[in-house]
């Protein structure tokens, strides 16, 4: 199985601020690789796909980026909604696997 | 408006078997992949199996012994049933829609399993 390690694990950061999240692959999983978002007591979300294609609806201060095995997500101008868990997976191969999460706090 | 709603026993006996039952609407399961994946409490999302949208299934080796999804299209309902349940199945099941293969673009509110006597 192709392994997601996600950093950090926790991150606290202010209002405004702008917040970056890693995701790094086993293998390379060519771009195969989208972002969810958990907030508390719901159900994850789709954010992000094929690395870098927003999915509707999710805000522009978003964004993803990287290639081969190593992928970040963005958010620009942190908002009070964005206080969630947030989850890489690959779906490059089966099983589809996930990251371990990323919990982001506000300071 | 895509929806998709898990329904199923709370409460599960140890060694019994989980039925869940993942109820949608909004789209078609003919045209779209169904996903089960569960989470334990606190924990990380793991992947259990999928119904593709052409009626076959895949699913994880790690519990394909145990694990079987099927589903009724006239119903709008995709199945799954686990057997040999233990503690460590105590989690919330999910079902999501599936987007170009493993791609998860819609999920259920969820179902919270405990495995207790």
């Amino acid at each position: 199985d192709i392994q997601m390690t996600q950093s950090p694990a926790s991150l606290s950061a202010s209002l405004g601020e702008t917040v970056t999240i890693e995701c790094l692959a086993s293998e390379d999983i060519y771009s195969n690789l989208a972002w969810y978002q958990q907030k508390p007591g719901k159900s994850p979300q789709l954010l992000i796909y094929y690395a870098n294609s927003l999915n509707d609806g999710v805000p522009s201060r978003f964004s993803g980026s990287g290639s081969g095995t190593q992928y970040s997500l963005k958010i620009n101008s942190l908002q009070s909604e964005d206080v969630s868990i947030y989850f890489c997976q690959q779906n490059y191969d089966s099983p589809p696997t996930f990251g371990g999460g990323t919990k982001l706090e506000l300071k | 408006q895509v929806q998709l709603m898990e329904s199923g026993p709370g409460l599960v006996q140890p060694s019994e078997t989980l039925s869940l039952t993942c109820t949608v609407s909004g789209f078609s399961l003919t045209s779209y992949n169904v996903h089960w994946v569960r989470q334990p409490p606190g924990k990380g999302l793991e992947w259990m199996g999928v119904m593709w949208s052409g009626g076959s299934t895949d699913y994880n080796s790690a519990l394909k012994s145990r694990l079987s999804i099927s589903r009724d299209t006239s119903k709008n309902q995709v199945f799954l049933k686990m057997n040999s349940l233990q503690s460590e199945d105590t989690t919330t099941y999910y079902c999501a829609r599936g987007y170009n293969n493993y791609v998860m673009d819609a999920w259920g509110q969820g179902a919270s399993v405990t495995v207790s006597s």
